[in-house]
Order: C-alpha cells, then sequence, then structure tokens
C-alpha cells in the first residue's frame, strides 16, 4: 500500500526567503506525481505534474523535483511572497488513483 | 473551459441527519472521484466512476455513504444517517483521457 509522508507538517519563513518542501513515498512504481496547493477552505489547486519519465518540472517561481529511484519529491519556492502562504500537498499518481500526503502548512512572515 | 462544479459550499447538519453532495465534472470528462479530508490530513479517496460504472469503492463506509453517477455525468453522494466524524471537506474531481485530476472547490460538512 503506497504512504506519502510530507515534512514538515509546518514551515513559517520570513518574505524573500527561498524554501523547500519535502515528499516522501514508499512504492516508486507511480506514473506521475502531482504537487497541489490548498488554501483555508478552498479546493486544491494543481501546481506542477512531473511524469515519470521526469525528473523536475518548472512553472514560474516554483521547480518541483522528482527521484522514483529514492522515493522522494521537493518542491522549491524561490523569492517566498505573503500569497503563498497556504497549504501544499504532494500526491502520487498510481493506476488511476491519487495517493495524498498530509501536507505541509507554509506561511510566509511579511 | 468550466471547472468542476460542487454545491452546496458549506452544510451544516446534526448527527443522524442525512445530507447529500453534488458534483458537475468538466464537461467530457469520463472519470470521476470523491474524497474526504478531514482536517489536517490529505483528501482519502472514497469512490472512483468511470462514466456510470463504480471502478473502486472499497474505501466507502457503505453503511452510510452512497454515490451515484446515474447518466454518466453529475455525480452525487450522500450520508445516511450522518455521524460526528463525517464533518470533513468533500471534494469532487474529474479526469479526460490524461493523469491530470481537476478538483472542485469542495463542500464543508459540520456535524454536530
Amino acid at each position: 500500500k503506497q504512504e506519502v509522508t510530507q515534512i514538515p507538517a509546518a514551515l513559517s519563513v520570513p518574505e524573500g526567503e527561498n524554501l523547500v518542501l519535502n515528499c516522501s513515498f514508499t512504492d516508486s512504481a507511480i506514473y506521475n506525481l502531482q504537487w497541489f496547493r490548498q488554501d483555508p477552505g478552498k479546493g486544491l489547486t494543481s501546481l506542477l505534474l512531473i511524469q515519470s519519465s521526469q525528473r523536475e518540472q518548472t512553472s514560474g517561481r516554483l521547480n518541483a523535483s522528482l527521484d522514483k529511484s529514492s522515493g522522494r519529491s521537493t518542491l522549491y519556492i524561490a523569492a517566498s511572497q505573503p500569497g503563498d502562504s497556504a497549504t501544499y500537498l504532494c500526491a502520487v499518481i498510481g493506476n488511476e488513483k491519487l495517493t495524498f500526503g498530509t501536507g505541509t502548512r507554509l506561511t510566509i512572515i511579511p | 473551459e468550466a471547472g468542476v462544479a460542487q454545491s452546496p459550499r458549506y452544510k451544516i447538519i446534526e448527527k443522524r441527519q442525512s445530507v447529500a453532495f453534488w458534483c458537475n465534472p468538466i464537461s467530457g470528462h469520463a472519470t470521476l472521484y470523491w474524497y474526504q479530508q478531514i482536517l489536517g490530513q490529505g483528501p482519502k479517496l472514497l469512490i472512483q466512476f468511470q462514466n456510470n460504472g463504480v471502478v473502486d469503492d472499497s474505501q466507502l463506509p457503505k453503511d452510510r455513504f452512497s454515490a451515484e453517477r446515474l447518466k454518466g455525468v453529475d455525480s452525487t453522494l450522500k450520508i445516511q444517517p450522518a455521524k460526528l466524524e463525517d464533518s470533513a471537506v468533500y471534494l469532487c474531481a474529474s479526469r479526460g483521457g490524461g493523469n491530470e485530476q481537476f478538483f472542485g472547490p469542495g463542500t464543508r460538512l459540520t456535524v454536530l
């Protein structure tokens, strides 16, 4: 059974800093990995989807990497802004199903 | 293109009452999912439909939860009777031909 872990559970950093969120998974037989953002009381917004054949994906200030062999992914956020404050969830995609981590609650301090 | 629509956005009920949630997926998406997200946790899959057939309902508490997708488009998720531990956000997602799932805004259920 696939298990997805995100560490830390919460993170606070001053505005402008670069930061890394971590995601690890137990079963490397995945199709893709996806990072989501969730604002309080809202649904999920897809940030980046990494195909299993890719090692990284970039969108603006966000860069996500994937290392299937070690069962790890990271989400790098450059030059953080207060608007980046949210919960970030990673999910692995296998056999048409998403298995989510518990998320990292990020607070950017102005 | 319009996204996944869900209603209501919020619902407060007392335990032992019934409640129903509605989802309208992205047009043309054959696969539809319902997830339950308890506060502080990641979403957990409840049921997956392919058109109007159930693909996976292994984590659906069938003694109180039911879901249907009669015409292969809209779907409803029902809880009868509700328990305190059902308080959560219920998310609907749909998927077309690729691997990416698109999520609706969710319905936040509070059971008192």
